[in-house]
């Protein structure tokens, strides 16, 4: 399968920090997706990047991908109390129309005042 | 515009017991997903539906979980009976059309087997 892992598990920065978390998958996908999921709550979209996109942004996110390595990093500068959650990468597979998403077990980061 | 609405939020039921759950997808969006989340792991897809299609069930344990998308929008996730492993949090989702959009979440219905 192409399950998505992210990497580090979890991570604990300053207030202000950057925060970059990975994701590695295996097979081939037609994109890849972010999303954050705050304590009890839905996760939320972030950003979805398509195999032919190298990198791309918003507000504070930065998003690459390398279909290379089979890897994608989800960079968060400046970070706030307010980003600490969980974020998933979600891998989309190329297997006609019943592609698959499937979710990784998610970098749980933690923001220090 | 509404997001994904789900019901019940909780639900807590005596094992063998029933149990079904309600999402009422975006309007418009097309595709609509059921996932099965536990403590500390991502969701996983229990069921995708196009329209009224189930265009994925693999991973539906079929023996006792079932779903329905009646005119393609409302949908019924229903486990019968419910065992103790099944104690999780049950996440609908709706996407425009098919898995290359981004999906937007309800809360979830947060399920206890006792």
């Amino acid at each position: 399968s192409q399950q998505g892992e992210e990497d580090p598990q979890a991570l604990s920065i300053q207030e202000g920090e950057n925060a970059t978390m990975n994701c590695s998958y295996k097979t081939s996908i037609n994109n890849l997706q972010w999303y954050r999921q705050n304590s009890g709550r839905g996760l939320v979209h972030l950003i979805l990047i398509r195999s032919n996109e190298r990198e791309k942004h918003s507000g504070r996110l930065r998003v690459t991908l390398d279909t290379s390595k089979k890897s994608s990093s989800l960079l968060i500068t400046a970070s706030r109390a307010a980003d600490t959650a969980s974020y998933f990468c979600a891998t989309e597979g190329v297997m006609n129309r019943d592609d698959k998403i499937i979710f990784g077990k998610g970098t749980r980061l933690h923001i220090l005042p | 515009e509404a997001g994904v609405v789900q019901s019940p939020r909780y639900k807590i039921i005596e094992k063998k017991q029933p149990v079904a759950f309600w999402c009422n997808p975006i309007s418009g969006h097309n595709t609509l997903y059921w996932y099965l989340q536990n403590l500390g792991q991502g969701p996983e897809l229990l069921i995708r539906y196009e329209n009224e299609e189930a265009v994925d069930d693999s991973q539906l344990p079929k023996d006792r979980f079932s779903a329905e998308r009646l005119k393609g929008v409302d949908s019924t996730l229903k486990i019968q009976p419910a065992e103790l492993g099944d104690s999780a949090v049950y996440l609908c989702a709706s996407s425009l059309a098919g898995s290359s959009y981004e999906q937007y979440f309800g809360p979830g219905t947060r399920l206890t087997v006792t």
